[in-house]
């Protein structure tokens, strides 16, 4: 199976830490990303992570993968409104690369 | 991303008429893919692109056919539009060898079918 599943929705305070989750299905990945789309705007690439790792870090988003577990998490430290948006977990394999999509978690930050 | 356009931005066309979405990218690469966005279902794959001479059909070709003039250039065409073909409409791109295959987006085009 191909199937990528998101949560919706999360909802957190302003400062709090987000922690978005995707679960997979493809043993094969090699490659999970993590997307953000902004309203009314296209998907802009927040971090990608290879197979191999178990975690990737970049300034606020700490992304961890238990590939045993299939899981991926994003966690966005201190919150802002301007994260406010749609993130797109998605997992390629193999040579074509063709990318598997959840259907994305709408992030609302509360002030 | 400014690398990949997308025009038109917003359309507007009633059931029955022909449209073409274009795309253009000068980022150099080879793969191109076109996708529709519907609330609640997340992307979904029309086609794609891994060179000017080969082209495939994703998860939900039918009712939509392109065309890939150049490297640079992956047009989408909706030959009878039809109410159900309402959505956003994001050209992307990608090179397998560079950035884990990342795959970089248009800002998308909006599609109201009447």
């Amino acid at each position: 199976g191909e199937d990528v599943e998101q949560s919706l929705f999360l909802s957190v305070r302003e400062g709090d830490s987000s922690v978005i989750n995707c679960t997979y299905t493809d043993s094969s990945s090699t490659y999970l990303y993590w997307y953000k789309q902004e309203p009314g705007a296209g998907l802009q690439l927040l971090t990608y992570i290879f197979s191999n790792m178990d975690m990737k870090q970049d300034q606020r988003l700490t992304v961890l993968l238990n590939k045993k577990d299939k899981h991926l998490s994003l966690r966005i430290a201190d919150t802002q409104t301007g994260d406010s948006a749609i993130y797109f977990c998605a997992h390629g394999a193999g040579n074509n690369r063709k990318l598997i999509w959840g259907l994305g978690t709408s992030l609302a930050v509360n002030p | 991303d400014a690398d990949v356009t997308q025009t038109p931005r917003n359309r507007i066309t009633k059931t029955g008429k022909r449209i073409m979405l274009e795309c253009s990218q000068t980022k150099g690469h080879d793969r191109m893919y076109w996708y529709r966005q519907d609330p609640g279902l997340g992307l979904q794959l029309i086609y794609y692109s891994f060179d000017v001479k080969d082209i495939n059909k994703g998860e939900i070709s039918d009712g939509y056919s392109v065309s890939r003039q150049a490297q640079a250039k992956f047009s989408l065409s909706l030959e009878s539009a039809i109410p159900n073909q309402t959505a956003l409409y994001f050209c992307a791109t990608s090179d397998p060898r560079t950035s884990g295959g990342t795959q970089y987006f248009g800002p998308g085009t909006r599609l109201l079918v009447l």
